[in-house]
C-alpha cells in the first residue's frame, strides 16, 4: 500500500532556514500537503501542492517537489520558536482513493532561541 | 479558511458508556468527512470515511459496530464509540472536505476521549 516517510526530529535555532523532508511511493498521488500540529490541537494546513507542481511558494514557506523521486520538502525561513510543532506531510490520490489523505509519522521541529 | 469544529473537546468515560463525539463544517458545506485515531506521538490513523446520506467506509480492522458514524447533514457527522474500553483513550480528530470548491481537507481541534 501507500506508505509516507518522514524523519522524525529536527531542531534548528531561531532565525535559521529549517527544511523538513518527506518521501513518498504512491506515483499516482494527485495533492501534496504539509500540515502543522500544536501540542493537544488538531491540524492546520500549511500549504499544499499539486502533482504537476515543481514548488510553491507562501511567505516564509516553500514547498519542493521532485515527482521522479517522490520527494517533497517543506522550508521555512527565518524559523521561530513559534513554529515549534510537528509537520505532517501528507499525500491524496484522488483518482484511485477518493482524497483519502496517507499521512506520514510527523516531524518534530525544536526551535532553539 | 474554512473552520471545523468538534465537541467535546474533552471528554471521561466509564468504562462500558457509550460516548458521541460531534464534527462541524461552520462555513461550508461537506461532502465528505473523515474520522481519524491519534495515539500519543504517533500520526493520524484513518477509521473511516463519512459521505452524507449514505453509510461510512470504514478502514480496515475498524470495528463498524464499535464506532458508529452518522452523517446526517451536510455540516455535521457524529462518531460514537459504541461501550468504550480503556484501550479506546485517545485522541479523535475529524476532517472536512469542503467540495466541490476545494478538494482541502479541514481538520477540527480534536477530542480527546479518556476511559477509566
Amino acid at each position: 500500500g501507500e506508505d509516507v516517510e518522514q524523519s522524525l526530529f529536527l531542531s534548528v535555532r531561531e532565525g535559521d532556514s529549517s527544511v523538513i523532508n518527506c518521501t513518498y511511493t504512491d506515483s499516482s498521488s494527485t495533492y501534496l500537503y504539509w500540515y502543522k500540529q500544536e501540542p493537544g490541537a488538531g491540524l492546520q494546513l500549511l500549504t499544499y501542492i499539486f502533482s504537476n507542481m515543481d514548488m510553491k511558494q507562501d511567505q516564509r514557506l516553500t514547498v519542493l517537489l521532485n515527482k521522479k523521486d517522490k520527494h517533497l520538502s517543506l522550508r521555512i525561513a527565518d524559523t521561530q520558536t513559534g513554529d515549534s510543532a510537528i509537520y505532517f506531510c501528507a499525500e491524496s490520490d484522488e483518482d484511485n482513493q477518493g482524497g483519502k489523505l496517507i499521512f506520514g509519522q510527523g516531524t518534530e521541529l525544536s526551535v532553539k532561541p | 479558511g474554512a473552520v471545523v469544529s468538534q465537541h467535546p473537546s474533552w471528554v471521561i468515560c466509564k468504562s462500558g458508556t457509550s460516548v458521541k463525539i460531534e464534527c462541524r463544517s461552520l462555513d461550508f458545506q461537506a461532502t465528505t468527512m473523515f474520522w481519524y485515531r491519534q495515539f500519543p506521538k504517533q500520526s493520524l490513523m484513518l477509521m473511516a470515511t463519512s459521505n452524507e446520506g449514505s453509510k461510512a467506509t470504514y478502514e480496515q480492522g475498524v470495528e463498524k459496530d464499535k464506532f458508529l458514524i452518522n452523517h446526517a447533514s451536510l455540516t455535521l457527522s457524529t462518531l460514537t464509540v459504541t461501550s468504550a474500553h480503556p484501550e479506546d483513550s485517545s485522541f479523535y480528530i475529524c476532517s472536512a472536505r469542503d467540495r466541490p470548491s476545494t478538494d482541502t481537507q479541514y481538520f477540527g481541534p480534536g477530542t480527546r476521549l479518556t476511559v477509566l
